[in-house]
């Protein structure tokens, strides 16, 4: 199957702080990637949808000014948490679309956790 | 909108048991359903899939039926093994643009004791 990579698998930074969080599709093109928030013992919660050359589609409640997210290319999705606070703490997940209309199957990232001081 | 409620966990069992991990949903339309497993350390991997009514979708042993009568995709294995311990998310889907929004139950952890 695809394979979607996250990098990195883990940060520690300092609170007000900005992070990056890389989302690549490996060995596929994907137009669209989505990015989910999962809490400890919790479900994933999308956050928004990427979609390559246009603005990210947010979902409710979500703050876009401070989860920024840019899909510059097609293998290429990035989540920028913007003057970071402890909670925002919490494991960020990434998802590409891969397959046809009739059989499209959405490959995920590993994680990165996200732990702000 | 859309939801998808799972039966909380976590479930432990032993080996050889019999595993059922209950799930509805709620949906407009005629929405495709999916199981993924996360295995510790691991992304969501995609266990199973039913695109429509009474369409059953297997893999490694596990099984679900599309059930548009009881809103229902309940995940059944006959007989787990200790490789079995993860954590187990029912889904569906919810078209957008074309591409495939899921929405998540709360995800159920599994363990299960040699």
């Amino acid at each position: 199957g695809a394979v979607v990579s996250q990098h990195p698998s883990w940060v520690i930074c300092k609170s007000g702080t900005s992070v990056k969080i890389e989302c690549r599709s490996l060995d596929f093109q994907a137009t669209t990637m989505f990015w989910y928030r999962q809490f400890p013992k919790q479900s994933l919660m999308l956050m928004a949808t990427s979609n390559e050359g246009s603005k990210a589609t947010y979902e409710q409640g979500v703050e876009k000014d401070k989860f920024l997210i840019n899909h510059a290319s097609l293998t290429l999705s990035t989540l920028t948490v913007t003057s970071a606070h402890p909670e925002d703490s919490s494991f960020y997940i990434c998802s590409a679309n891969w397959g046809t209309s009739g059989g499209r199957e959405q490959f995920f990232g590993p994680g990165t956790r996200l732990t702000v001081l | 909108g859309n939801s998808v409620t799972q039966m909380e966990g976590p479930v432990t069992l032993s080996e050889e048991a019999f595993l059922t991990i209950n799930c509805t949903y709620t949906a407009t339309g005629y929405p495709s359903l999916f199981w993924y497993v996360q295995y510790p350390g691991e992304g969501l991997q995609l266990l199973l899939k039913a695109t429509k009514a009474d369409d059953k979708g297997s893999n490694k042993g596990f099984e679900a039926t599309y059930r548009k009568e009881t809103t229902s995709f309940h995940l059944e294995k006959g007989s787990v093994q200790v490789s079995d311990s993860a954590v187990y998310f029912c889904a569906l889907s919810d078209r957008f643009q074309g591409a495939q929004k899921l929405v998540f139950g709360q995800g159920t952890r599994l363990t299960i004791n040699p």
